[in-house]
């Protein structure tokens, strides 16, 4: 299967500040990139899609202005969480996609923890 | 809004025993279907995928889908303690849509 790496693992920051997730295909090309969230005992939450040099495109309730993502190459994405608060405390996955082939690759995943 | 439902469980079984997770999804499109696992704390690994109506076997596993009844499953012999762990259904529509996922069913297998 292919890698997808996300960095950091986990993370802790400070309520009003700012904190940037990324998502690295390792060894392939991502046409698209999907980002998700999971809070305890819930499951995989879709935040938003991204493909390579265009806007993403956010679930309804997501704010994009907070939730900012990038994803400048085919093998980078970032999702920065704006001026952070303690409700955005939870488990954030990145996948990556392939332009052929219909699975999905999950990164590690980032354990944010807002104080 | 499509869903994918999944019972949460737990479901419990002893060691060496079949167990059975099933999986139900509500968009009649839908074209690729994924089994994951995942442990506590980690993300999802991917189990298993089913394309086309029938089983799909892969050692100890076996996927079944029936796109009439819009209704996927994954058996699972022998089964390990290894093997307890949350199980997610999840269920991709065109090509190049996000992956929509069931909430999971938590598998305890006892020794």
């Amino acid at each position: 299967g292919a890698v997808v790496s996300q960095h950091p693992s986990w993370v802790i920051c400070k309520s009003g500040t700012s904190v940037k997730i990324e998502c690295r295909s390792l060894d392939f090309q991502a046409t698209t990139m999907f980002w998700y969230r999971q809070f305890p005992k819930q499951s995989l939450m879709l935040m938003a899609t991204s493909n390579e040099g265009s806007k993403a495109t956010y679930e309804q309730g997501v704010e994009k202005d907070k939730f900012l993502i990038n994803h400048a190459s085919l093998t980078l994405s970032t999702l920065t969480v704006t001026s952070a608060h303690p409700e955005d405390s939870s488990f954030y996955i990145c996948s990556a996609k392939r332009q052929v082939g219909a699975e999905a690759f999950f990164g590690q995943g980032t354990r944010l923890t807002v104080v | 809004q499509k869903e994918v439902e999944q019972n949460s469980g737990p479901l419990s079984v002893p060691e060496g025993a079949i167990a059975s997770l099933n999986c139900t999804y509500s968009d009649r499109g839908s074209q690729s279907f994924f089994w994951y696992r995942q442990y506590s704390g980690k993300s999802p690994e991917l189990i298993m995928s089913i394309y086309s109506n029938g089983d799909k076997e892969d050692g100890r596993f076996t996927a079944q889908l029936n796109k009439a009844s819009q209704y996927v499953s994954l058996l699972i012999r022998d089964s390990q303690p290894s093997d307890s762990a949350t199980y997610l259904c999840a269920v991709r529509g065109q090509a190049g849509t996000a992956l929509i996922f069931g909430k999971g069913t938590t598998l305890s297998v006892s020794s």
